[in-house]
């Protein structure tokens, strides 16, 4: 079983929608949790650690559901550039990666 | 500035040369980390360097060999290696090797091994 498991996609969506994302994870001892943003051809880049509060960044929404081990995204409004590949990265002793869900916003 | 630069950008090399690529960032973090990464498949971790010194590798092939010369840099020394290492190879920085912190990435290197 992978450490953590993302729908791949490709999630399909108007301009304007709401879409979400999930990602479960193994190991219930996992210290720290991120989505990541990563562009056709260039690095990741971090979008929002997620706290087990649930945290929330203008547009963008993240969850933790330690019980169920799993973490989402919230993407609202979506826009042209939200178009990427998201990653779900967890951190127990070092960073593992999801393999990604591809979101494709259509105008 | 939460900026890591990589150079070179692209690097085109045979299987019988030596080439280096270079990491430097200046945000003061101590742990310092290489991933390489394949087209549509999420970065995997190479090595990690935590306050210069080397503390994890993920039995990479010894043809390479990480290096940090300072708290700032990081380099990959490149040797015989094989067409498919080709991929783009990222290094990232966090504050420390602790749990919570984040990790940001340089631009990478797009390796192309003929």
């Amino acid at each position: 079983r992978k450490e953590v498991e993302q729908d791949p996609g490709p999630f399909n969506v108007p301009e304007g929608a709401t879409v979400a994302f999930n990602c479960t994870y193994s190991n219930s001892a996992s210290q720290s949790f991120f989505w990541y943003r990563q562009d056709c051809r260039k690095e990741p880049k971090l979008l929002m650690s997620v706290y087990s509060s649930g945290n929330e960044d203008g547009r963008f929404t993240a969850q933790l559901n330690r019980a169920s081990q799993y973490i989402s995204l919230l993407i609202r409004d979506s826009k042209l550039s939200d178009s990427a590949t998201y990653l779900c990265v967890v951190n127990f002793n070092k960073f593992y990666f999801g393999s990604g869900t591809k979101l494709n916003v259509k105008p | 500035d939460t900026e890591v630069t990589q150079t070179p950008k692209h690097l085109v090399m045979g299987m019988t040369n030596k080439k280096s690529l270079k990491c430097e960032q200046h945000m003061g973090h101590r742990a310092m980390y290489w991933y390489k990464q394949k087209a549509k498949k999420p970065p995997e971790l190479m090595f990690v360097y935590s306050y210069e010194k080397l503390s994890i590798n993920e039995s990479v092939p010894s043809r390479f060999s990480p290096e940090c010369p300072n708290s700032s840099l990081l380099n990959l020394h490149l040797h015989a290696l094989q067409p498919e290492d080709s991929a783009l190879y990222l290094c990232a920085s966090s504050q420390d090797g602790a749990s919570y912190n984040e990790q940001f990435f340089g631009p990478g290197t797009r390796l192309t091994v003929l």
